[in-house]
């Protein structure tokens, strides 16, 4: 399984557009890259999902290189309620089973 | 649809108690998961069942075992508990082959004294 790496924390503003890039040098053919958000007493949740280029939804975008070595979680404009923990995963999706390897995260503090 | 349901939300247990901590879900989903959350940590994964009937050991399964008892519910016990074993544990569920993604339950608190 791909070891990611990330930061442990980052602070931002109400209204700023927040960055948040995972290392996973080990990254292999079949693995995609996933972001799960975790908010305080809640299981996490998933933001978004790419293997390769840029995916965005409706909450962030996820920018991945050619390389696939790193990806970057986006989030636009965030508010007070985007202060949770985020973290990169990365796993082979291809057989819908999942053995995911959560790390430590990254925990985003928004202030006002 | 209530998604992934677990219960209880929170136990008390003293130090070689056992207890079953209950996890279902309404989504057809084919794999369950346990994990169990330190504080400050990320999750690491107990056991978990790629499909209906069969259960295989995730990366910190000492101390506990698990049921699949049909293709809803997947529950995970502690036969004799330890205050190491407390933690918050969370049940998830993944579906069909592709880029499917798991989902949740809310968690269960345990404290072991």
């Amino acid at each position: 399984l791909a070891k990611t790496t990330q930061p442990i924390s980052m602070d931002s503003y109400e209204g700023q557009e927040v960055n948040i890039t995972c290392s996973h040098n080990n990254i292999a053919t079949n693995d995609y890259i996933t972001w799960y958000q975790q908010f305080p007493s809640q299981g996490p949740r998933f933001i978004i999902q790419g293997y390769k280029t840029k995916v965005t939804n409706e909450v962030a975008s996820l920018f991945i290189p050619a390389d696939r070595k790193s990806s970057t979680l986006s989030l636009p404009r965030v508010s007070l309620s985007d202060t949770a923990v985020y973290y990169c995963l990365v796993g082979d999706m291809s057989t819908g089973f999942q053995k995911l390897v959560f790390g430590t995260g990254t925990r985003l503090l928004v202030s006002p | 649809n209530a998604g992934v349901t677990q219960t209880p939300k929170f136990q008390v247990l003293k130090t070689g108690q056992s207890m079953t901590l209950q996890c279902a879900q309404d989504m057809n989903h084919n794999s369950m998961y346990w994990y169990r959350q330190d504080p400050g940590m990320g999750l690491r994964l107990i056991y978990y069942s790629a499909s209906e009937g069969t259960t295989d050991k995730g990366e910190v399964p000492n101390g506990y075992n698990v049921s699949r008892l049909n293709k809803r519910e997947f529950s995970l016990r502690l036969e004799s508990a330890a205050p190491s074993q407390t933690s918050v544990y969370f049940c998830a569920s993944s579906g069909l082959v592709g880029t499917d993604t798991q989902y949740f339950g809310p968690g269960t608190r345990l404290t072991v004294l």
